[in-house]
């Protein structure tokens, strides 16, 4: 099946730093890649979508300032979350979707985040 | 808006034991619902879905059915084995033709099944 991995699995860094979350497909080219937030013991809310060499699309609340998002390639997708705070600690998701957003979305295996 | 409640975790049974995981959910217009499993360590696979009314979804042993009038499309496994451990996400998409975009999630629920 499709494989999407991210990178790091787990970061922790200091208030005021920025940190970057790669999020990659293995063997196929995801024409669309999507983050996600979770928070524990909460559902998975979807933060952004983005296609491959356009602007991402944020949902209503989420600061596009905050979180920068760039799917440069086909394979490739990155969250920088910038001058990160406590409040911004949490588990992200990345997926990605082959043929456009309407297609089934695989999963990658998330990030956990932890700002001090 | 659109929005998914499952029950609370987490579950334990015993191995060989009946599973249900109740999900009901809101939505506007006629989504598509997805039952998400994810393993330890690993991320998220689709187990199964059905894309409208009276459907039902199958994969594994697991089954759900899209129940309309009660907007609901609970989980099922007749005998569940150690390997069935993990959290179940229910799910539901905005697109309808089993379309994954803008996926609603549920809390998730853990089901841990012992030897």
């Amino acid at each position: 099946g499709a494989v999407v991995s991210q990178h790091p699995s787990w970061v922790i860094c200091k208030s005021g730093t920025s940190v970057k979350i790669e999020c990659r497909s293995l063997d196929f080219q995801a024409t669309t890649m999507f983050w996600y937030r979770q928070f524990p013991k909460q559902s998975l809310m979807l933060m952004a979508t983005s296609n491959e060499g356009s602007k991402a699309t944020y949902e209503q609340g989420v600061e596009k300032d905050k979180f920068l998002i760039n799917h440069a390639s086909l394979t490739l997708s990155t969250l920088t979350v910038t001058s990160a705070h406590p409040e911004d600690s949490s588990f992200y998701i990345c997926s990605a979707a082959w043929g456009g957003f309407y297609n089934e979305q695989f999963f990658g295996p998330g990030t956990r985040l932890t700002v001090l | 808006g659109n929005s998914v409640t499952q029950m609370e975790g987490p579950v334990t049974l015993s191995e060989e034991a009946f599973l249900t995981i109740n999900c009901t959910y809101t939505a506007t217009g006629y989504p598509s619902l997805f039952w998400y499993v994810q393993y330890p360590g690993e991320g998220l696979q689709l187990l199964l879905k059905a894309t409208k009314a009276d459907d039902k979804g199958s994969n594994k042993g697991f089954e759900a059915t899209y129940r309309k009038e009660t907007t609901s499309f609970h989980l099922e496994k007749g005998s569940v084995q150690v390997s069935d451990s993990a959290v179940y996400f229910c799910a539901l998409s905005e697109g309808s033709g089993g379309s994954n975009y803008k996926l609603t999630f549920g809390k998730g629920t853990l089901l841990t099944v012992n030897p």
